[in-house]
């Protein structure tokens, strides 16, 4: 089946560890997105990247980083810089070109607790 | 940054009701797009819309693109108890179009009283 997967679902670090969470699509598309949201809170754009091997912070990139190596592949460290990272993060991707480009596919999220 | 606003926050409603949630902003946007969240899972989507004034259902859902381009609007008809959950508003603006970000809305939290 065609989709995002994101692993793993939850994931639990020290204080000070960096932790990467991974995100992989087989939907061919060329756009994917990394948000983070906090309880009752919308969500905030981390990173996202628009084609292989380049990629543009978002409105909240401090503290974290992004490699797109692979088209399929987008994974979102969390470094130590990152002031408060407990929190829900969800990865999305998206078609370019026609009228479609736009909507964006979320996958199921990995709830991090940082202790 | 750019955010939209959606309302009403929150909705408690008997199952059988129709629901009607909204989202306005002060930009112009060239897509609007409706979102569902279970708790603990990624937001599903509902509806695209990509034209003023287009109307769009699915199933017991229907959503509108408002005619300004500035506003849309979702209804649920006859509530059932797996309508529960955080209805989000997503919207492209025509100066993103280049980068596909989207600008979300706070979210609607939806229960549904059996």
């Amino acid at each position: 089946d065609g989709g995002i997967t994101q692993s793993p679902k939850y994931l639990f670090r020290k204080e000070g560890q960096n932790v990467t969470l991974s995100c992989e699509q087989n939907l061919n598309h060329d756009a994917m997105y990394w948000y983070r949201q906090d309880p009752g809170q919308g969500l905030r754009l981390i990173y996202y990247s628009q084609i292989v091997n380049d990629f543009q912070k978002g409105d909240i990139a401090e503290g974290y980083s992004v490699s797109r190596e692979k088209k399929e592949s987008f994974p979102l460290t969390v470094t130590s810089a990152q002031k408060n990272p407990t929190a829900f993060y969800l990865c999305a991707s998206s078609p370019r070109g026609a009228e479609s480009t736009d909507t964006q596919y979320f996958g199921p999220g990995t709830r991090l607790t940082v202790l | 940054g750019q955010q939209l606003n959606q309302s009403p926050q929150s909705m408690f409603i008997q199952e059988g009701e129709d629901v009607s949630m909204n989202c306005t902003s002060s930009s112009i946007f060239n897509t609007w797009l409706w979102y569902k969240q279970d708790p603990g899972e990624g937001p599903v989507l509902l509806i695209a819309l990509y034209k003023a004034g287009e109307l769009t259902s699915n199933g017991r859902l229907t959503a509108q693109f408002g005619i300004t381009r500035k506003d849309s609007f979702l209804n649920i008809s006859a509530s059932i108890p797996s309508d529960v959950g955080i209805y989000f508003c997503a919207g492209a603006t025509v100066g993103s179009s280049n980068t596909g970000k989207l600008i979300f809305g706070q979210g609607t939290t939806l229960q549904v009283k059996p």
